[in-house]
Order: C-alpha cells, then structure tokens, then sequence
C-alpha cells in the first residue's frame, strides 16, 4: 500500500530535550515536506526536499531542522524544543510535476 | 506574494442540499490551485487540482471546484451533501521560488452536514 508514515504518532516532552520525528515513504517519491498544523493558521511548510541532499526552508524553519539523505526518509529534528512548538505535524510526499502532496497521519507534539 | 484565503471559519449545510466551500486566491502568474480534505485524526487528503484547461474541475468523492479567474476564486462545491463530508477542508496555492515549487495552504473551513 502506498504510504507515508510517521513516528511517533504522539509524543509529550519537555523544553530543550532534543527530538525526532521521523517520516518514510514508499512511493520513490523525490519531493517531501513538513508541515505544521495550528488552529486557525491552516499548515505552514517548515522545510521541504527536493531530492536527497537538497533540502530548503519554507516559512516557518526557525527551531528545526531537516536531512535527507536518502530518498524515502525525510526526519524533523527539534534541538532545544520549546512550548511554542506544540503543534500537529505532518509529513507530505509526491512527484514533481504532478502537484498532488501524500500527507502521513500526523504526529501531535506537546512541549512542556 | 501568493496566499489563498478562505473567508468562512464554519460552513454548515444539511444532507442533501449543494454545498459551498469559497477560496480566494493572489498570486503572480497563472495559478496552480488545490483542494485538500482533513478527516478527524487523520492526514489530508488531495480532493482535486486546477492548473489549466477547463474552469470547472471535478474531483473524489463527487466534489469540483469552479475557477473564476476575474474573481480570482477557486470555491470547492458539490451537488448533494452527505453526513459524511463533515470534515475539515483545505485550499492551497503553488509558489515557485528560487529552489522550485513549494504550497501556501489557506486556514482551512470547517463543513458540518447535519442530517
């Protein structure tokens, strides 16, 4: 089945203990997102990849970072998370040139 | 700068009449626009896209959007709404920068079909 996943699913911590939420799919698909989801705000892309190694920031980078160094992983990583963070975060995939994004299920983040 | 705005927070409908879901957009050159659907606890999903041809779009779910260009609108609609379109619903937009092309999602509308 064609998919994107995402894990953890929930997770609760504490402000400045690093973390990661990681992302795969398994479509081959070059491009991949993160967003985050907060109420009234719609998703704001934090980064995006175009291919593996090539990466760029969208309009909301400050406080995470990215890699992609290989094709179906793309992690979220948060080095000193902060309350400000709390959101809902989803992972999205697809084909260049044919614009239709795959979303994972979300991941529900709480820093405390 | 490209943006997508949508007007109404909240739209409720009852089962069986047409629903409405408006979008606005601004953007510099021709628009690449999308419709996107969130159900409880769940990932978005692609309902359909306008990029060129034909101003009325059909999509999943028996959903088409109408592009409107002098009213640079792209609303979502449907003939007969049923209890089971009550969801969240998502317009976006293609920017193109520098590196390629990336999405500017609107704040989303919240559609409640009561039955």
């Amino acid at each position: 089945e064609a998919q994107v996943t995402q894990n953890p699913r929930y997770l609760i911590t504490v402000t400045g203990k690093k973390l990661t939420v990681t992302c795969s799919q398994n479509m081959n698909h070059e491009y991949m997102s993160w967003y985050r989801q907060d109420p009234g705000l719609g998703l704001r892309q934090i980064y995006y990849s175009m291919n593996v190694e090539v990466t760029d920031k969208g309009d909301v980078p400050e406080g995470y970072k990215v890699s992609r160094k290989e094709k179906r992983n793309f992690p979220l990583i948060l080095e000193s998370p902060s309350p400000n963070q709390t959101s809902l975060y989803f992972c999205a995939s697809r084909e260049p040139g044919l614009y239709e994004q795959y979303f994972g299920p979300g991941t529900r983040l709480t820093v405390t | 700068a490209q943006s997508v705005a949508q007007p109404e927070d909240q739209v409720n409908v009852a089962e069986g009449n047409p629903l409405t879901v408006k979008c606005t957009y601004s953007v510099s050159g021709n628009p690449y626009l999308f419709w996107y659907v969130q159900y409880p606890n769940r990932g978005l999903q692609f309902l359909l896209k306008y990029i060129t041809g034909d101003n009325l779009v059909k999509g999943s779910y028996g959903f088409e959007a109408e592009f409107n260009k002098s009213q640079t609108s792209f609303h979502l609609k449907k003939p007969s709404a049923l209890v089971s379109d009550s969801a969240l619903y998502f317009c976006a937009v293609r920017r193109v920068n520098n590196y390629g092309q990336n999405f500017v999602f609107g704040p989303g509308t919240r559609l409640s079909v009561l039955p």
